[in-house]
């Protein structure tokens, strides 16, 4: 099994709906991260959470929420969707007892198309 | 404003060739990633450079870093059509932050 899931793997929705995407991982990581990738481009960071009681904005956290219901759940909302958050949506974790490296390991993504 | 580049951002080359895919950053971070992303895929780790003048070698890739010059390289020796990926380097906001800014990525298209 994954390390590291998320859930849905594609959703289409409407603008203005309120959609949850869910990410789990099962490597007892502390820090959890949910990116976002545009075509052709690299990785913007949405929010991240270094424990269950700290949740901080990244680059973009406008129009978004997170919330971390546990160590290894850490979900992305969308309160009202909007097209320009038509993406695709990765979550990772870390932790720098993980060989000491704190890299990250990706979940394999969420496509989002918002109409 | 913090700033990770990375050039070329497309790279088309032969197989067998060499080649040096450059990230230039802004941070103050020691720490810097290389990451491998295939078309519709996630990204896997490739390498960590945690120091100065740190290398790491896995194949037929070689990553190197230079913090002084806030400079990462990601060296193609002799390539396969199998390293065809989008290749990302990820550095630190700041020391110890883990907080991490990704370039733009590379594009390699390793021709047969």
């Amino acid at each position: 099994d994954a390390d590291v899931t998320q859930t849905p793997r594609n959703r289409i929705t409407k603008t203005g709906k309120r959609i949850m995407l869910e990410c789990s991982q099962t490597k007892g990581h502390d820090r959890m991260y949910w990116y976002r990738q545009d075509p052709g481009l690299g990785l913007q960071l949405i929010y991240y959470s270094f424990d269950v009681k700290d949740i901080n904005k990244g680059e973009i956290s406008d129009g978004y929420s997170v919330s971390r219901q546990a160590q290894a759940k850490f979900s992305l909302s969308l309160e009202s969707a909007i097209p320009n958050q038509t993406a695709l949506y990765f979550c990772a974790t870390s932790d720098d007892r993980d060989r000491g490296t704190d890299t990250q390991y990706f979940g394999p993504g969420t496509r989002l198309t918002v109409l | 404003e913090l700033k990770v580049e990375q050039n070329p951002l497309f790279l088309s080359m032969q197989e067998g060739k060499n080649y040096t895919i450059y990230c230039n950053y802004s941070t103050t971070s020691d720490r810097l990633y290389w990451y491998r992303q295939d078309p519709g895929k996630s990204l896997e780790s490739l390498f960590v450079l945690l120091s100065n003048g740190a290398v790491k070698q896995e194949g037929r890739l070689m990553a190197s870093l230079d913090t002084k010059a806030r400079l990462s390289t990601l060296h193609i020796t002799a390539a396969v059509h199998d390293l065809s990926a989008t290749y990302f380097c990820a550095v630190d906001m700041d020391i110890g932050t883990y907080k991490y800014i990704f370039g733009t990525g590379t594009r390699l298209k390793v021709l047969a």
